[in-house]
């Protein structure tokens, strides 16, 4: 199963509502996961079965969607939000994103 | 609190071998799965594979078997990531990460910091 995520880059200011999407080539039902990655970290877990906020991570990271379309929203971006996002699907195997940059300006 | 800390950085020349390490440590190695995920330098996740260490049970990615083999040792809770003989190909950032629960293909919500690979002649 191929992850297309959109855009490839996002420029926005703290305070601002980043929106990044991750479509899938098949249905995956709700089985998608978010992760975010900073520079020179290893990958963390926010967003998990599409929707589910994993531990320790603020409320205004949120995920929705279902079948091929998919969303993780940061409502309030703030300076440390500047990272890569990749999505993951395991229905089939496990394939990830090729990533969305966020840049916070 | 979980604990995935991985061996050290490592230089290698074409054609050598490597075992790299991931020690697991504040739950069960052996009741979650471990996979394996390769970043090249300035590019993406790719899933290798995994391994269930509490039965030995082994799921590579195609795109990666033959090449590589997983294993652990339960008694000191840990796994690892091997090569026979490595290319140029080969260099990138591998992490090491735990299932967030006991099935196999499952979100991975632990991460160790990764060991940087180098292979170059």
């Amino acid at each position: 199963i191929a992850l297309t995520q959109s855009p490839a880059t996002l420029s926005l200011s703290p305070g601002e509502r980043a929106t990044l999407s991750c479509r899938a080539s098949e249905s995956l039902r709700t089985s998608l996961a978010w992760y975010q990655q900073k520079p020179g970290q290893a990958p963390r877990l926010l967003i998990y079965d599409a929707s589910n906020r994993a531990t320790g991570i603020p409320a205004r990271f949120s995920g929705s969607g279902s079948g091929t379309d998919f969303t993780l929203i940061i409502s309030s971006l703030e300076p440390e939000d500047s990272a890569v996002y990749y999505c993951q699907q395991r229905s089939i195997s496990v394939t990830f994103g090729q990533g969305t940059r966020l840049e916070i300006k | 609190e979980v604990l995935l800390v991985q061996s050290g950085a490592e230089v290698k020349k074409p054609g050598e071998s490597l075992k790299i390490s991931c020690e697991a440590s504040g739950y069960t190695l052996t009741n979650y799965w471990i996979a394996w995920v390769r970043q090249m330098p300035g590019k993406g996740l790719e899933w290798m594979g995994i391994i269930y260490p509490g039965g030995s049970n082994i799921i590579y990615n195609p795109s990666f078997q033959g090449h590589v083999t997983f294993s652990a040792d339960k008694s000191i809770n840990t796994a690892y990531l091997q090569w026979a003989s490595l290319t140029a190909s080969d260099t990138a950032m591998y992490y090491c990460a735990k299932t967030i629960a006991a099935s196999g293909y499952s979100w991975l919500d632990s991460w160790g910091p990764g060991t940087l690979v180098t292979v170059s002649s």
